[in-house]
């Protein structure tokens, strides 16, 4: 079945405590990117990656680092999370540069930090 | 920058009506334009991709049309369901190509009523 995964689902932090929200494609998609959605703010992009080893911000990458080692893994790392970062993340795929790039998300983490 | 207004903002509706939920966009130079729909705290489905040569675009129950040159998409949704209860988000690339994601919609909540 072709999906996003991502892991984990849901966590529950301390602020200032690095982790790793990690996120898979299994549909050998070149673009990769992820985004945070808060009430009244709606979702907006993090960071972004075209192919391996090519990444770049959206528009709120403040706080946040990611990695594109392998085609189908996009990781987004918080070295210290902060209570601001609060939210619900998604990664999504699509086969960019293709007229039919149709984007697919994962189920979403959701992130607290306390 | 693209922006993307979804009205109205909340509906709710007695069962087996026909909806239509609108959506505009301020930069009629896309690609496509992707709906979604998300359940309470899960994930986005896509719903329809229509291509920017495209006027519309059928799933079962669901139609989406598109009118580049005035900004404007509907997502038309024939004998409602309960089980259609549920936010749905207008999603356009935030610009040309779609290189740097989607610019999404505030979405609006439907809530069909048994």
């Amino acid at each position: 079945e072709a999906q996003v995964t991502q892991n984990p689902r849901y966590l529950i932090t301390v602020t200032g405590k690095k982790l790793t929200v990690t996120c898979s494609q299994n549909m050998n998609h070149e673009y990769m990117s992820w985004y945070r959605q808060d009430p009244g703010l709606g979702l907006r992009q993090i960071y972004y990656s075209m192919n391996v080893e090519v990444t770049d911000k959206g528009d709120v990458p403040e706080g946040y680092k990611v990695s594109r080692k392998e085609k189908r893994n996009f990781p987004l790392i918080l070295e210290s999370p902060s209570p601001n970062q609060t939210s619900l993340y998604f990664c999504a795929s699509s086969n960019w540069g293709t007229m039919y790039n149709e984007q697919f998300f994962g189920p979403g983490t959701r992130l607290t930090v306390l | 920058k693209q922006e993307v207004t979804q009205i109205p903002a909340a509906l709710s509706v007695p069962e087996g009506e026909n909806l239509v939920l609108n959506c505009s966009f301020t930069d009629s130079a896309i690609y496509n334009l992707q709906w979604f729909r998300q359940d309470p705290g899960k994930g986005l489905t896509s719903l329809l991709l229509i291509q920017s040569s495209q006027r519309e675009q059928t799933s079962g129950r669901l139609n989406a049309s598109l009118d580049k040159s005035s900004g404007r998409s509907t997502l038309y949704i024939a004998a409602s369901q309960p089980g259609d209860s549920a936010t749905y988000l207008c999603a356009v690339p935030a610009s040309g190509g779609g290189a740097d994601g989607l610019t999404f919609g505030k979405g609006t909540h439907l809530i069909i009523q048994p």
